[in-house]
């Protein structure tokens, strides 16, 4: 069984679009995050949920909406999509920074590129 | 100056190879340390956590030196395997945001 799964593996798109991605996890994990990694492959996070709660947001452009319908589920919905979108956008998991061990379990990723 | 940096590399070497990689960290308030693997377009694997006393899995040896900001990465008897990018990850003051270095291209040569 996959720990954490993200749909789609894969999304191109046309600027100006709107688009979602999903992330799952079957950890029991209380937090959840979102990451992007662009073309020079640096990873940055730009959203950490706890419980359903965002925690931080990390000057990530109001275009971008996470939502957590449960501590299992993370989705990130894009507005209104621009050409500097185009990444990897990785979810990860883990029992949190107050956890004896926090290891973060991350998803396949999902390669947006915006036409 | 970066939060976490890494030198990009790549570190080539041979196979059977011991190398060394170096992380530094700007904030003295850091309280969580790792390294993660990521293979070519692939998501990034914990490698193993950093504690204060150092610690050892295998072939791999991580270091944490508080007082110059720095955690090291030893890979010993390197492997074909072992061809792939490291990353340095810091968790300041037990946050939620975890600040990853760019990371180091390792690749081991036949």
């Amino acid at each position: 069984d996959t720990a954490v799964s993200q749909t789609p593996k894969y999304l191109v798109t046309q600027m100006g679009n709107d688009k979602s991605i999903k992330c799952e996890q079957n950890l029991g994990h209380d937090t959840m995050y979102w990451y992007k990694q662009d073309s020079k492959k640096f990873l940055k996070i730009m959203f950490s949920y706890n419980n359903k709660e965002l925690i931080i947001n990390e000057t990530v452009p109001n275009r971008f909406s996470p939502k957590s319908p449960d501590k299992a589920h993370l989705n990130l919905h894009i507005n209104s999509l621009e050409l500097g979108d185009s990444a990897v956008y990785f979810c990860a998991s883990s029992h949190g920074p107050t956890a004896m061990t926090d290891t973060q379990y991350f998803g396949p990723g999902t390669r947006l590129t915006v036409l | 100056r970066k939060e976490v940096e890494q030198d990009p590399g790549p570190f080539n070497v041979p196979e059977g190879a011991t190398v060394a990689f170096n992380c530094t960290y700007s904030n003295s308030a850091s309280q969580s340390f790792f390294w993660y693997r990521q293979d070519c377009r692939k998501e990034p694997k914990l490698l193993m956590s950093v504690y204060s006393s150092g610690n050892e899995d295998g072939r791999f040896t991580a270091q944490l030196n508080r007082a110059s900001q720095y955690i090291s990465l030893l890979i010993r008897d390197s492997k074909l395997s072992d061809s792939a990018t490291y990353l340095c990850v810091v968790n300041n003051q037990g946050t939620y945001k975890y600040i990853f270095g760019t990371g180091t291209r390792l690749k081991v040569l036949a």
